[in-house]
């Protein structure tokens, strides 16, 4: 059974940095993009960042560039997002996501990490 | 980028009545388009990808149609466990994903 679990939600100040994490199982990580997707509370979803299964490329929406990091550690099977300089706007739930081969849409989803950024 | 429109933004609807939901694309997607069902303080779950086909699990009264950029969801006889929002996605051009803002299918 796939199963997405994120941790490293939290409250963050304005201006700071958090680190999240997706841990992996039920599948062959490596062999899968993945990607991170957030909604802020009330609204709908945004594609944030993704990685291909060997981390050699990475792709971040123009909001979040220069600031979030996606990478990947496939000897443990998790998924990072490396965020910093954050804003207001970037509160809300943090949902990794495990891609479809061929680049098909997401498949399985994780439950989600809060991120509420206060100044 | 590539603007994906759902409408209606809530539509109210009976248990056993047909729910149609429709979703338009900014510039043709092909038919790389899924829809995804959320409930309140769930994750986003996968019902329909390349327009018309079931994920697994997805019972039958789910169908999806459309190509290009004009997309249909339609929930043929609904169930209380349908009510939800529904998000339609499209995949055309990787990675750049964009989703619609959502329809709520409430009572």
């Amino acid at each position: 059974e796939v199963q997405l679990l994120e941790s490293g939600g939290g409250l963050a100040q304005f201006g700071g940095s958090l680190r999240l994490s997706c841990a992996a199982s039920g599948f062959i990580f490596s062999n899968y993009a993945m990607s991170w997707v957030r909604q802020a509370p009330g609204k709908g979803l945004e594609w944030v960042s993704s990685i291909s299964g060997g981390s050699s490329t990475t792709y971040h929406a123009d909001s979040v560039k220069g600031r979030f990091t996606i990478s990947r550690d496939n000897s443990k099977n998790t998924l990072y997002l490396q965020m910093s300089s954050l804003r207001a706007e970037d509160s809300a739930i943090y949902y990794c996501a495990k891609v479809v081969v061929g680049a098909r849409g997401f498949d399985y989803w994780g439950q989600g990490a809060l991120v509420i950024v206060s100044s | 980028e590539i603007v994906m429109t759902q409408s209606p933004a809530t539509l109210s609807v009976s248990p056993g009545e047909r729910a149609t939901l429709s979703c338009r694309a900014s510039q043709s997607v092909s038919s790389n388009l899924a829809w995804y069902q959320q409930k309140p303080g769930q994750p986003p779950r996968r019902l329909m990808y390349d327009a018309a086909t079931r994920a697994t699990g997805i019972p039958a009264r789910f169908s999806g149609s459309g190509s290009g950029t004009e997309f249909t969801l339609t929930i043929s006889s609904l169930q209380s466990e349908d009510f939800a929002v529904y998000y339609c996605q499209q995949y055309n051009t990787w990675p750049s994903w964009t989703f619609g803002q959502g329809t709520k299918v409430e009572v």
